[in-house]
This record gives structure tokens, sequence and C-alpha cells, in this order.
């Protein structure tokens, strides 16, 4: 079964501060790890992913095997990125390739 | 290129009451999908589609839901009839192929209230 655990629902920053927002998964195939974000109003949409190993928005995750986890990370956040972040795991085409979501975590980012 | 349309944007139904939801996906989508969010947590796959056949509808309550996509194109999703504990926005979402390695597309989603 796939599961994606966020733990914390709220992250609270000061801007130029660091942020992490933590991600664990439960996959016993070899998975893809997406972060997912939701500004106020607008749809859900695709920040990265961790096949690219990009940086979208100085934001950056590293997939860690050992750990089950995907940790999406800003070194100084900016008001802007106050918003809902969705971490979200595909499994393979056996399990039909779907998309499964952790239940969020806000992020709100104090000037 | 033209998102994932989703109609209505709101509806507010009595319980026991029917309703659908409509989605068109980006055109050449393949794979259709409709997701269940209740508030304060992250989307829940209810049935997800590849072209006109159901690839995965192992969460969606069957009593009562039923969706369909018979051209392989637009989809329809119908509650019928609503619980108060629906009350969700159904997002739709679509990808080129099941296999896309990629996330998908979302519409904005239809807001569903029972009372």
């Amino acid at each position: 079964a796939q599961r994606v655990t966020q733990p914390e629902k709220l992250l609270s920053v000061f801007k130029g501060a660091p942020v992490e927002l933590k991600c664990n998964y439960s996959y016993s195939g070899s998975p893809e790890l997406f972060w997912y974000v939701q500004y106020s109003r607008q749809r859900l949409q695709l920040l990265l992913r961790h096949i690219s190993r990009e940086s979208i928005k100085g934001f950056t995750a590293d997939l860690n095997k050992g750990e089950t986890s995907f940790h999406l990370k800003k070194p100084f956040a900016q008001e802007e990125d106050s918003a809902m972040y969705y971490c979200a795991l595909k499994g393979a085409q056996a399990a039909g390739n779907k998309l499964t979501f952790g239940g969020g975590t806000r992020v709100l980012v104090k000037p | 290129e033209a998102g994932v349309a989703q109609s209505p944007r709101y509806k507010i139904i009595e319980k026991r009451q029917s309703v659908a939801f409509w989605c068109n996906p980006i055109s050449g989508h393949a794979t259709l999908y409709w997701y269940q969010q209740i508030l304060g947590q992250g989307p829940k796959l209810l049935i997800q589609f590849q072209n006109n056949g159901v690839v995965d509808d192992s969460q969606l309550p069957k009593d009562r839901f039923s969706a369909e996509r018979l051209k392989g194109v637009d989809s329809t999703l119908k509650i019928q009839p609503a619980k108060l504990e629906d009350s969700a926005v159904y997002l739709c979402a679509s990808s080129l192929e099941a296999g896309a390695p990629y996330g998908y597309t979302f519409g904005s989603g239809t807001r569903l209230t029972v009372v």
C-alpha cells in the first residue's frame, strides 16, 4: 500500500528564515515523489519532482530512500511562499500509477 | 494549452439529493482522475480512467458514487444520494498517459456543500 505522511499541519516562519516541510512515505517498490503547491484561490499545481533533481522557486527536495523521506527545503522563505504544500507519491504501473497525497502542510511566511 | 476544465465551481445541495460534476481534461490526455479533498485533508483518489476504461475505482463508494468517461474525453462524477460527509472539493486531473514520469494537471475543482 502507498502512504504519505506530512507530520506538520502548519509551519509559521519569518521572511528570510529557512523552512523545511517534512514528508515520509511508505511504499515497497521504487516510488516517484512530488511536491505540489496550492496558493490561495489557485489550483493545485506541481512544484517539483524528485527525478528532475531541480530547484524551483528556491525550493529543493532530496529523496532519502533509507529514511523513506522527501523533505522540501528553502533556505530563505519569502512571503509569496505562503501556501498549502502537498507531498505525493506515484507508485509503479502495477499500482495504476496513481498519485497518493499526504495531508498537507500550510506554510505561513510572516513579514 | 488549455487547462483542465471543471464545472460547476460551487454546488450546495440538501442531503439525499443528487449532484453531478463535469470535467474536460487537457486535449490528448488519455488518463483522467477524480479526487475528493475533504477540508483539512489531502486529495484522495476516487477513480482513474485510461481512455474510457476504469483503471482503479477501489476507493469509490459505489453505493452512491458513479463516474463515466464514455468517449474517452469528458467525464462526469455523480453522487446519488448525497450525504453530509460528501461535502468536499472534487478535483479532476489528467495526464498524458498513466506512466508519464511527471505529475498531473489539476482543474480548479468543484466545491460541494451538503446541508
